[in-house]
């Protein structure tokens, strides 16, 4: 079954930490990997894609892996600020006709100050 | 930079009551999806559309909700009787073909009451 699933489920840090977002998929045939930033109330926005052959690509303080081995991601957010606050999720395309999207549930960030 | 817009932004209605949502993408976007939200969880894909026509309605519920996209430009979404489990963020996404990334609008929130 094709499925993704994200950890931890929310989170709380400190602002200034760092922290890592994890995702785990079983999508099968697989085209790419996307991770989106989700404001309450607001449409997401992409932060990066990555396809099979991309094991690392970063957009600005977000740093995202990929190991298409495992079939793991991670989105590590380096020096967080307050307007990191927000959900995450991890979203694997499937190299069908359509390129069918199969999206995580998403992890819920919280910043402090 | 271009946006999608969607309109309106918020919607109260009652119960067996007709809604429409509609969506703008940006300029050139052959793909065009709506999808339905429901808080704490991901998007879940309602249609997508290839131009003016139809390639993905297996998750719509056709008894009650229908969209097209006449022109292959903007998109209407109709909901028609309005239950209260409908009550959730409906959202608009386009993007220059299937396998690319998708730019998603605002949302439009929907209340049943």
């Amino acid at each position: 079954k094709n499925q993704v699933e994200q950890s931890p489920q929310s989170l709380i840090i400190l602002e200034g930490k760092n922290c890592t977002l994890q995702c785990n998929y079983t999508v099968s045939p697989f085209s790419n990997l996307r991770w989106y930033k989700q404001d309450t109330g607001r449409g997401p926005v992409s932060l990066t894609i990555m396809t099979f052959s991309e094991n690392t690509k970063s957009n600005g303080r977000y740093t995202a892996t990929l190991d298409a081995d495992t079939k793991q991601s991670s989105l590590h957010i380096t020096a967080s600020q307050l307007s990191d606050s927000a959900s995450y999720i991890c979203v694997v395309s499937r190299m069908d006709s359509n390129y069918q999207l199969i999206w995580g549930a998403g992890t819920k960030l919280i910043i402090k100050p | 930079e271009a946006e999608v817009a969607q309109s309106p932004r918020y919607k109260i209605t009652e119960k067996s009551q007709a809604v429409a949502f509609w969506c703008d993408p940006i300029s050139g976007h052959a793909t065009l999806y709506w999808y339905r939200q429901i808080l704490g969880q991901g998007p879940e894909l309602l249609v997508q559309f290839q131009d003016e026509s139809v390639v993905d309605d297996s998750q719509l519920p056709k008894d009650r909700f229908s969209a097209e996209r006449l022109k292959g430009v903007d998109s209407t979404l109709k909901i028609q009787p309005a239950e209260l489990g409908d009550s959730a963020m409906y959202l608009c996404a386009s993007s220059l073909g299937p396998s690319k990334g998708q730019f998603f609008g605002p949302g439009t929130r929907l209340t049943v009451l």
